[in-house]
C-alpha cells in the first residue's frame, strides 16, 4: 500500500526563521513521483515541485529547498528566511509509476509565519 | 489568463437534493480530476477523466457522478446518495492523462454545506 505521512500538523515560526516540513512516504514501487503543493487561504493548490524516484539530487529554488532521501523514504521541504506570505497548508503527495491520476496526499502541514 | 474556474464558490444543499459543481479549464489539458478535502485531511480522489467521453472512479466515488462531454468541462454532481457531502471540493487538470507524472493544476474550490 502507498502512504504519505506528514507528522507535523501545525508549525508556527517567526518571520525570517528557517523551517523544515517533513514528508515520509511508503511505496513498494521502484518508479514513483513525489510532489509538494502549497494551499494558501484562498484554497487553490499551487504546484511547487516534482521529483522522480531515480533523481535524488536536492533542489533549491530561491528560499525553497527540497531534500530527497530514498534510504529514509523522506522528501523534506525547507523554507529559508520565512515570510508571512509563506503561511499556508503544505501537502506532500506521491504517485506510483503507471498509475494514472491517483495522487496520494499526506494530510498536510499548516505553517503560520508571524511577523 | 489560462486556468481552472470552479463555480460556485459556496453551495448549500438541502437533504435529498442533487447539486452540480462546475469546473471549466482553458488550459487545453486532456486530463481532469475531482478531489474532496475534509478539515485536517489530505485530498481524496473522487473521479478523474483522461480524455473526453471517458472517466474513471477514484477512491471515494460513491454518491457522486461526473460527465466529460467537452474537453474543457468536467462537472461533478453530488447526489442524495452521498450521506456526508459537506466538504471542500477541488477540481484539477493536467496536460496529458496518460503522463501520470505531470503536475496537476487546481481551481479555487467549491465549499459545499448541508442546510
Amino acid at each position: 500500500a502507498q502512504k504519505v505521512t506528514q507528522a507535523q500538523t501545525e508549525i508556527s515560526v517567526v518571520e525570517k526563521e528557517d523551517v523544515t516540513l517533513d514528508c515520509v512516504y511508503e511505496t513498494r514501487d521502484t518508479t514513483y513521483y513525489l510532489f509538494w503543493y502549497k494551499q494558501p487561504p484562498s484554497g487553490e493548490l499551487v504546484f511547487l515541485i516534482r521529483r522522480n524516484s531515480f533523481d535524488e539530487q536536492n533542489e533549491i529554488s530561491g528560499r525553497y529547498s527540497w531534500n530527497f532521501q530514498k534510504s529514509t523514504s523522506s522528501f523534506n521541504f525547507t523554507i529559508t528566511a520565512s515570510q508571512v506570505v509563506d503561511s499556508a497548508v503544505y501537502f506532500c503527495a506521491l504517485i506510483r509509476g503507471g498509475s494514472q491520476g491517483n495522487l496520494i496526499f499526506g494530510k498536510g502541514t499548516k505553517l503560520s509565519v508571524k511577523p | 489568463d489560462g486556468g481552472i474556474t470552479q463555480s460556485p464558490k459556496y453551495l448549500f444543499r438541502k437533504e435529498g437534493q442533487n447539486v452540480t459543481l462546475s469546473c471549466e479549464q482553458n488550459l487545453n489539458h486532456d486530463a481532469m480530476y475531482w478531489y474532496r478535502q475534509d478539515p485536517g485531511q489530505g485530498l481524496r480522489l473522487i473521479y478523474y477523466s483522461q480524455i473526453v467521453n471517458d472517466f474513471q472512479k477514484g477512491d471515494i466515488a460513491e454518491g457522486y457522478s461526473v460527465s466529460r462531454e467537452k474537453k474543457e468541462s468536467f462537472p461533478l454532481t453530488v447526489t442524495s446518495a452521498q450521506k456526508n457531502p459537506t466538504a471542500f471540493y477541488l477540481c484539477a487538470s493536467s496536460i496529458e492523462g496518460r503522463a501520470y507524472n505531470q503536475p496537476q493544476h487546481f481551481g479555487d474550490g467549491t465549499r459545499l454545506s448541508i442546510l
